[in-house]
């Protein structure tokens, strides 16, 4: 069983919809849970990270966090085709190291 | 402030070849590390720095070797390439190892070839 485990997609949503990603994590120690957004032949940058149970908002964004279910997820309302990236979900381990998922590819149609 | 750089930004190695991925920060961070990116793997941890002074090997260290030549630099060198190191190569890094500053921060890439 991989440590983050995230849907590859691609998820295609319509232009103004929710965008649901989601991701599953193994290590119940985990503490702090990112995700990033990664554009084709760029490097990934940081859009949320929540550290405690519950819902973490930020303009269009949400992160959501089940530590018992060791679930997190993204919504993306509002979808725009500028959303349309790879999503990488990152759940922290052991010894300052981040885990990454493999991402969901995300695409935001007209 | 330039974040994370990294230099070269692309190169192309025959087998057999060496070379050295140079990356820096001006954020003064603690904490760097080196991620290699292939298609359907994800971003993998190869080397970290914890702190200056300190490496530790991450989930694919083989092949690889790593230098903190001081607070701002992390080095990456391949001793011998091989085509199974053709990849993107991503620097990070990150101010400590308090939960709040868990934030990592990434260079541009090196996108490497091994022929």
């Amino acid at each position: 069983q991989k440590e983050v485990e995230q849907n590859s997609g691609p998820l295609s949503v319509p232009e103004g919809a929710i965008a649901s990603l989601n991701c599953t994590y193994s290590d119940r120690g985990s503490q702090s849970f990112f995700w990033y957004r990664q554009y084709s032949g760029k490097s990934p940058e940081l859009i949320m990270f929540i550290y405690s149970n519950g819902d973490k908002e930020d303009g269009r964004f949400t992160a959501q966090l089940n530590k018992a279910s060791q679930y997190v997820s993204l919504l993306i309302r509002d979808s725009q085709p500028s959303d349309s990236a790879t999503y990488l979900c990152a759940v922290t381990g052991t010894a300052s190291k981040l885990t990454f998922g493999t991402g969901t590819r995300l695409q935001v149609t007209l | 402030n330039a974040g994370v750089t990294q230099t070269p930004k692309f190169q192309v190695l025959k087998t057999g070849q060496s070379m050295t991925l140079q990356c820096a920060q001006d954020m003064n961070h603690n904490s760097m590390y080196w991620y290699r990116q292939d298609p359907g793997m994800g971003l993998r941890l190869i080397y970290y720095s914890a702190s200056e002074g300190t490496t530790d090997k991450g989930e694919v260290p083989n092949g690889y070797n790593v230098s903190r030549l001081n607070k701002r630099e992390f080095s990456l060198r391949l001793e011998s390439a091989a085509p199974s190191q053709t990849s993107v190569y991503f620097c990070a890094s990150r101010m400590g190892s308090r939960t709040e500053y868990y934030e990592q921060y990434f260079g541009p890439g090196t996108r490497l070839t091994v022929t």
